[in-house]
């Protein structure tokens, strides 16, 4: 079975500035898919980023990057200018993408608190 | 506008009923899923649906039960048998494996007493 592990479970960050989110797993698999989702207090999920595990780019959305180390199993979220819109908890999530089971499994998610 | 929709936000039961969540999504999206959201351990999977009339328990499918007789609909039933129902619970769909985003649903809040 496969395990998402996120070992910070606050992180916080000045307004403006830059913030990494740390996200390791372990999988036997060698074809899968990772995601960050943002939940603010609505706790709506927000899907913020996706990464495909036969790519060795680096995912990018606008203010948000990853770095995937696929040898490490090491999937971390940085976010660049942090804006007050950003404060939520952040999970990062793993997904099969051949047979077998189907479903994302989760880290435990870190709060990030931005601060004015 | 396409989505996927929960109802109602909020639940209240007793102790001993059975209690069913709507999930609805007209995304035209072929897979169907329930996670469970408890305080500090994020979200984990109940049940799966990747096509009509047809489902698979997920990590923590025990004291829960689902039905798939529509694309739109996958409704959850929490049993009696489930030690501990008080939680939040999300509906997710997606496309189907070709297309791995899953889209969320804003979740029913569900206490029981």
């Amino acid at each position: 079975a496969q395990t998402v592990t996120q070992s910070q479970p606050e992180m916080s960050v000045q307004e403006a500035e830059t913030v990494t989110l740390s996200c390791t797993y372990d999988t036997s698999e060698s074809d899968y898919y990772l995601f960050w989702y943002k939940q603010p207090p609505s706790r709506q999920m927000i899907l913020v980023i996706r990464q495909e595990a036969y790519k060795q780019q680096n995912a990018t959305e606008n203010r948000f990057s990853v770095n995937f180390q696929k040898a490490a199993k090491s999937f971390s979220l940085k976010i660049s200018d942090s804006q007050l819109g950003d404060a939520a908890m952040y999970f990062c999530a793993y997904r099969n993408s051949g047979g077998g089971a189907d479903g994302l499994t989760f880290g435990k998610g870190t709060h990030l608190i931005i601060q004015p | 506008d396409g989505g996927i929709t929960q109802s109602p936000k909020y639940l209240f039961r007793k102790e001993g009923q059975n209690v069913t969540l709507s999930c609805e999504q007209n995304l035209n999206h072929d897979a169907m899923y329930w996670y469970r959201q408890d305080p500090g351990q994020g979200l984990r999977l109940i049940y799966y649906s990747q096509i009509v009339n047809d489902f698979q328990k997920g990590d923590i499918a025990e004291g829960y039960s689902v039905s798939r007789e529509k694309k739109e609909s996958f409704p959850l039933t929490v049993t009696s048998a489930q030690k501990n129902p008080t939680a939040f619970y999300l509906c997710a769909s997606s496309i189907g494996r070709a297309r791995n985003e899953q889209y969320f649903g804003p979740g029913t809040r569900l206490t029981v007493t």
